[in-house]
């Protein structure tokens, strides 16, 4: 099992749509979370992180976290074809040096 | 100018030849950390460092070295390069521990091994 795993997708929105994008991690002490985006070719971008359960909302972007279930999730309201990327979630450790663990991400298309 | 610099862009070289990627920050962070990125793979850790005395093996070393030239200079070298080192490589920094501390990557190093 990885530690940290997302839907390769792609996953397929129309314009002005919600896309919702998942991630599950299995380390039950991870302790904060983050998204990136990655356009291709391109270096990845900090979204957000989240550290505390229920819901981190920061412009169209809303973070979704439920440690019990250890699941959190991007939400991309009124989705543009500029978001249109790979999206990489990534899982910070409370052991060792903290280091971050992220998954191969999730690519969204958004279709004018 | 950028917080994280790396160099070169974009880079083919032949098998067998040692090549060295270069990385610069000015975010002044004390962590530093080098990846490669493969297509289905995504981002594996190569080596990274706390400081200019500290540095560690990440999960896929063989086939690399490091040095830490300076608390901002971090250099990734394929000593004897061969094609599956071809690949995305990207620098990133951190600021020291901390969980809300993400990381910051710079443009990324495309190396092409022929």
């Amino acid at each position: 099992q990885k530690e940290v795993e997302q839907n390769s997708g792609p996953l397929s929105v129309p314009e002005g749509a919600i896309a919702s994008l998942n991630c599950t991690y299995s380390d039950r002490g991870s302790q904060s979370f983050f998204w990136y985006r990655q356009y291709s070719g391109k270096s990845p971008e900090l979204i957000m992180f989240i550290y505390s359960n229920g819901d981190k909302e920061d412009g169209r972007f809303t973070a979704q976290l439920n440690k019990a279930s250890q699941y959190v999730s991007l939400l991309i309201r009124d989705s543009q074809p500029s978001d249109s990327a790979t999206y990489l979630c990534a899982v910070k450790r409370n052991t060792g040096f903290q280091k971050l663990v992220f998954g191969t991400g999730t690519r969204l298309l958004v279709s004018p | 100018d950028a917080d994280v610099t790396q160099t070169p862009r974009n880079r083919i070289t032949k098998t067998g030849k040692r090549i060295m990627l270069e990385c610069s920050q000015t975010k002044g962070h004390d962590r530093m950390y080098w990846y490669r990125q493969d297509p289905g793979l995504g981002l594996q850790l190569i080596y990274y460092s706390f400081d200019v005395k500290d540095i560690n093996k990440g999960e896929i070393s063989d086939g690399y070295s490091v040095s830490r030239q300076a608390q901002a200079k971090f250099s990734l070298s394929l000593e004897s390069a061969i094609p599956n080192q071809t690949a995305l490589y990207f620098c990133a920094t951190s600021e020291r521990g901390g969980p809300l501390s993400g990381y910051t990557f710079g443009s990324g190093t495309r190396l092409t091994v022929v």
